[in-house]
């Protein structure tokens, strides 16, 4: 059980394309939403919070504007990296939890911005 | 807001021997500590988690350590194996990981040399 779904697992993209990725959790349902980033080598850094049918609580220095999040169902949370950079390359990877259960994370998303 | 500190960055041990890894956090409102395992380039895998009313849990070979007084929580893995190579991240949360995210150690690389 706890099965949570990320896509897609990889990106390459120009610079300044837009890019989705879809967190999904796939037997359960997720009051509660994560993304984080991980650059290489590095650890997780906590991006933002999302809760089904209200707007993300983002991290200190996290700009609103250039990740969007979407939590449309208590299934589904997306990431839109807007106007993407070569800086924004990194691995994103979204978790799920329902209330005071232990998170559960996706496979992640790779994305390179050329 | 939260700061976790993980040591060794690096670990090498001898299969067979133990391996100990050690936290500590600044937050005393934190309150669930779980430890997860990540392969390279897969998503981070829980392992074993602690809340603050207990001081020591148990899983097999894996073991988490708890001093709420002192802040630090270790992971103790005995009967070491070559799967058992991998980073392993400690972290810390508020709620039991549902509500709140997690903010993360810096991890650390586990070698089991044969």
């Amino acid at each position: 059980g706890a099965v949570v779904s990320q896509h897609p697992s990889w990106v390459i993209c120009k610079s300044g394309t837009s890019v989705k990725i879809e967190c999904r959790s796939l037997d359960f349902q997720a009051t509660t939403m994560f993304w984080y980033r991980q650059f290489p080598k590095q650890s997780l850094m906590l991006m933002a919070t999302s809760n089904e049918g209200s707007k993300a609580t983002y991290e200190q220095g996290v700009e609103k504007d250039k990740f969007l999040i979407n939590h449309a169902s208590l299934t589904l949370s997306t990431l839109t990296v807007t106007s993407a950079h070569p800086e924004d390359s990194s691995f994103y990877i979204c978790s799920a939890s329902d209330n005071n259960q232990p998170q559960h994370f996706g496979d992640g998303t790779r994305l390179s911005i050329l | 807001g939260e700061n976790v500190e993980q040591h060794p960055s690096t670990l090498s041990v001898q299969e067979g021997d133990s391996a100990v890894i050690k936290c500590t956090y600044s937050d005393s409102a934190s309150n669930y500590f779980p430890w997860y395992k990540q392969e390279l380039g897969k998503r981070p895998q829980l392992i074993i988690d602690i809340r603050s009313n207990v001081g020591e849990k148990k899983d097999q070979r894996i073991a988490v350590t708890l001093n709420k007084t002192a802040k630090h929580f270790s992971l103790h893995i005995t009967e070491t194996q070559p799967e058992d190579s991998a980073v392993y991240f400690c972290a810390a949360s508020k709620s039991g990981g549902g509500a709140d995210g997690l903010t993360f150690g810096k991890g650390t690389h586990l070698i089991i040399q044969p």
